[in-house]
């Protein structure tokens, strides 16, 4: 089945841009995902990309997916001390496994002043 | 606000104890799901229903019981847990819950279980 993986944990400094990166196995895997969850919160949609596209930009969020090598990522410019919180990777493969979404482990994104 | 509301937001129980998780949904959706988050381990999927019939049962105990009124509840009913089963329990919502466009989850903000 799909497996999503993640690294655990980033640490950048205020204004830098910070990088989140996921990788997954299934490349029949149609929508990927991007959800932030904040302390004590549950998940909240950032973002999707559809898998025939390769950049989705949404003010200081950029997906990038790479299909050949299963990767996707998430680049957050100007990180402020506000987007401290867990980021999780997910996908979506419509022809298999029912076409529910599966979770990476998630990243937590510290930001230091 | 989501728009997705669970209670309570935590709860603490025995072993032997009997309770409930609710969830409810001002959204209109159609799927309702159940997911556990453990600490620094993937988000599992444990129940989904669709149009109030259960679609999805991923080989969780039977000590875990879902129920689904109509399409905006959805309980977790909890019964002879083990310290293990302490997690943040997520429920989310959808609409669609089919195969087609992107299915997009809404989560409540979860309820904290601890099991003595």
């Amino acid at each position: 089945g799909e497996d999503v993986e993640q690294s655990l944990f980033l640490s950048v400094r205020e204004g830098d841009s910070s990088v989140i990166n996921c990788t997954y196995t299934d490349s029949s895997s149609t929508y990927l995902y991007w959800y932030k969850q904040e302390p004590g919160a549950g998940l909240q949609l950032l973002t999707y990309i559809f898998s025939n596209m390769d950049m989705k930009q949404d003010q200081r969020l950029t997906v990038l997916l790479n299909k050949k090598d299963k990767h996707l990522s998430l680049r957050i410019a100007d990180t402020q001390t506000g987007d401290s919180a867990i980021y999780f990777c997910a996908a979506r493969a419509i022809y298999n496994q029912g076409g529910k979404l599966i979770f990476g482990q998630g990243t937590e994104l510290s930001v230091k002043p | 606000e989501t728009g997705v509301t669970q209670t309570p937001r935590h709860l603490v129980m025995g072993m032997t104890n009997k309770k409930s998780l609710k969830c409810e949904q001002h959204l209109g959706h159609n799927a309702m799901y159940w997911y556990k988050q453990s600490a620094k381990k993937p988000l599992e999927l444990m129940f989904v229903y669709s149009l109030e019939e259960r679609v999805e049962n991923n080989s969780v105990p039977s000590r875990f019981s879902p129920e689904c009124p109509n399409s905006s509840h959805l309980f977790l009913h909890l019964h002879t847990l083990q310290p293990e089963d302490s997690a943040l329990y997520l429920c989310a919502s959808s609409q669609g819950g089919g195969l087609a466009g992107a299915n997009v989850l809404t989560f409540g903000a979860g309820s904290r279980l601890t099991v003595l």
